[in-house]
Parts: structure tokens; C-alpha cells; sequence
């Protein structure tokens, strides 16, 4: 079975401050996804990576960077919290970019207060 | 206006009915479309894909795809408590040149009643 772990899966977090979501996947994945799950949006693609030391912008990058040191790893970074960025963020690897069925972690709860 | 759009946004049936899920799309061009289940706290979980126009079953599940019509179809037949979730219809459709990315709908709420 596939398996990706998200860290941590619950945070609050004030408004300004830097939050770091951790992904660590094990499926030996080229491709790593971070989506954000907002109520009446639906998944929304943030960033991805299809190489370690690369990462690429998805269609809502601003307000976050995203780093890849390793296969294995992908992290999402928000320098300066604000309170829009409340959500649900999920990491996902895949074997190949799209035509592949991407293999979803549990989800990081974000609150900004 | 949404690129994939999909209908009921919930839905109630009793165990053992069958359950039909719609999904539009506006990308004629769309390569393949997926199926997702989402448990409460949990992440979507991939149930079933296609790719070229009919249908295709796996199970209790089938999904049909009308390319024409820009539309597909997620039936579950015999369904169960356990089945209720969110299911997210997400289709690779074209995102200039010749790339292609996966948009999500916002997904179909089902409850399934003992």
C-alpha cells in the first residue's frame, strides 16, 4: 500500500508567522504534490515537484514556497501566515505527472488566528 | 465558470440502492478522468479511472464517459453505510501547449442510510 505521512496533522498558528507542513512519502515517487481543500473550492493544486531540488508552481502559489531536498520529501512553507490561509492542506505523490493516479496523505489542519 | 462541475451536491439513498454521481467537464481535448472517495479526516483515496470513451466496471462501480457530451458517470450499485463520503470527479484537461493538468470538482456528498 502506498503510504504518505503528513506532519504535522493539526496546527494553529498566528497571523504573520512562519508554518512549515512536512510530507514524507515512501511510494519511491518521482512526482509530490501539496493541494489546499477549502468548502466550496474543491482541491486546488499549490505546488509539485517531479525532481528532488526542483519545485514548480501549481495554479494558487502565492503566499507559499515549497521545497524538495529529496525524494522522499517535499515540505510547504508559508513565510508569513494570514488568516486565508486556514485550510486543509494534503500532500500526494505519483509515479508520473498527470495520467497518474496520485496516492493522497491524511491531510495538515491549518488554523490562522 | 467551473471547469468541472459536478451533480447532486448530496445525496441520501437507503443501503442497497443504486447511486448515480455526475460529473461535466468543459475540455473536450480532457485526457483521462479519475474518480475519488474522501472519508471524513481523511485524504481522497483513487477508486476508479477512464480513459476512452464507454464505460468501464471494476466491482460495484462503474463509470461511463461521453466525450461528446463532456460528461461521466459514476454508478455504485448495491451500496453500503460504508460508502458514504465525498466522491471528487478530477479530469486532466489541457493547460496550454501541449500540457495537460488534473482539476478537481468540488465533489458529491453521499450519505447511505442503513
Amino acid at each position: 500500500e502506498a503510504a504518505v505521512t503528513q506532519s504535522p496533522r493539526s496546527k494553529v498558528a498566528v497571523t504573520g508567522g512562519k508554518v512549515t507542513l512536512s510530507c514524507h512519502q515512501t511510494n519511491n515517487h518521482d512526482y509530490m504534490y501539496w493541494y489546499r481543500q477549502d468548502t466550496g473550492h474543491g482541491l486546488r493544486l499549490i505546488h509539485y515537484s517531479y525532481v528532488a531540488d526542483s519545485t514548480e508552481k501549481g495554479d494558487i502559489p502565492d503566499g507559499y514556497k515549497a521545497s524538495r531536498p529529496s525524494q522522499e520529501n517535499f515540505s510547504l512553507i508559508l513565510e508569513l501566515a494570514s488568516l486565508s490561509q486556514t485550510a486543509v492542506y494534503f500532500c500526494a505523490s505519483s509515479p508520473g505527472g498527470t495520467g497518474n493516479t496520485l496516492y493522497f496523505g491524511e491531510g495538515s489542519r491549518l488554523i490562522v488566528v | 465558470q467551473e471547469k468541472v462541475q459536478q451533480s447532486p451536491e448530496s445525496l441520501i439513498v437507503p443501503e442497497g440502492a443504486m447511486v448515480s454521481l455526475n460529473c461535466s467537464f468543459s475540455d473536450s481535448a480532457s485526457q483521462s478522468i479519475w474518480w475519488y472517495q474522501q472519508h471524513p479526516g481523511k485524504g481522497p483515496k483513487a477508486l476508479i479511472s477512464i480513459f476512452s470513451n464507454g464505460n468501464k466496471k471494476e466491482g460495484r462501480l462503474t463509470v461511463y464517459l461521453n466525450r461528446a457530451s463532456l460528461h461521466v458517470s459514476l454508478h455504485i450499485k448495491d451500496s453500503q453505510p460504508s460508502d458514504s463520503a465525498v466522491y471528487l470527479c478530477a479530469v486532466s484537461m489541457r493547460s496550454g501547449g501541449s500540457n495537460y493538468k488534473l482539476t478537481f470538482g468540488k465533489g458529491t456528498l453521499l450519505t447511505v442510510t442503513p
